[in-house]
């Protein structure tokens, strides 16, 4: 069985760094995109970025790109988004999500998310 | 970047009416059209992709239709536990992006 498992809720100061996590376990963990998808409070949904771990390819939307940085731990299938310097407009829940079964581009398994507030 | 545009924001409907929800994309996206579901304080779930195709698990009363720039969801007969947000993604050209989402609610 496909899952994805994120790590906690965190609740940041501006100005701190964080790098949150995303678990994969069912499948081959480096033949499949695993991307992330930003859900700001009572927003919509925006796609951040993907990245493939087989090889480490990444791609970012615009919006996303220097923000925020995603990377792969083949040795324990995981996924990671990272922030250098948090901020009050990052508030949001981050959802991990696998390119798996239906078609390429299209994200069939989600996390639970994790939610991450800074404030000072 | 191709941007999503979902029409109406919010749809107010009775329980086993017809839905219809639209999708416009700011350039040809080909069939690469996928339509997500998401009930307050859930996850997006995947309901069609391939502009037409339901995912597993998917109901019937789902469809998908339309190619390059206008696409539709149909809900043929609404159940109550279809009331929640929609969102249509194209995966045609990177970045993929999402629309902002239509909102079905009860009537």
């Amino acid at each position: 069985e496909v899952q994805l498992v994120q790590s906690g809720a965190e609740v940041k100061k501006p100005g701190e760094s964080l790098k949150i996590s995303c678990k994969a376990s069912g499948y081959r963990f480096t033949a499949y995109w695993i991307g992330w998808v930003r859900q700001m409070p009572g927003k919509g949904l925006e796609w951040m970025g993907i990245i493939y771990p087989g090889d480490s390819d990444t791609r970012y939307s615009p919006s996303f790109q220097g923000q925020v940085t995603i990377s792969v731990d083949t040795s324990i299938s995981t996924a990671y988004l990272q922030w250098s310097s948090l901020k009050a407009s990052d508030i949001a829940i981050y959802y991990c999500a696998l390119e798996y079964s239906s078609s390429s581009g299209v994200f069939d398994y989600w996390g639970r998310g994790t939610l991450i507030t800074v404030s000072s | 970047e191709i941007v999503m545009t979902q029409s109406p924001a919010t749809l107010s409907v009775s329980p086993g009416e017809r839905v219809t929800l639209s999708c416009r994309a700011s350039q040809s996206v080909s069939s690469d059209l996928a339509w997500y579901q998401q009930k307050p304080g859930q996850v997006p779930r995947l309901l069609i992709y391939s502009a037409s195709t339901r995912a597993t698990g998917i109901p019937a009363r789902f469809s998908g239709s339309g190619s390059g720039t206008e696409f539709t969801l149909t809900i043929s007969s609404l159940q109550s536990e279809d009331f929640a947000v929609y969102y249509c993604q194209q995966y045609d050209n990177w970045p993929r992006t999402f629309g902002q989402g239509t909102k079905v609610e009860i009537k």
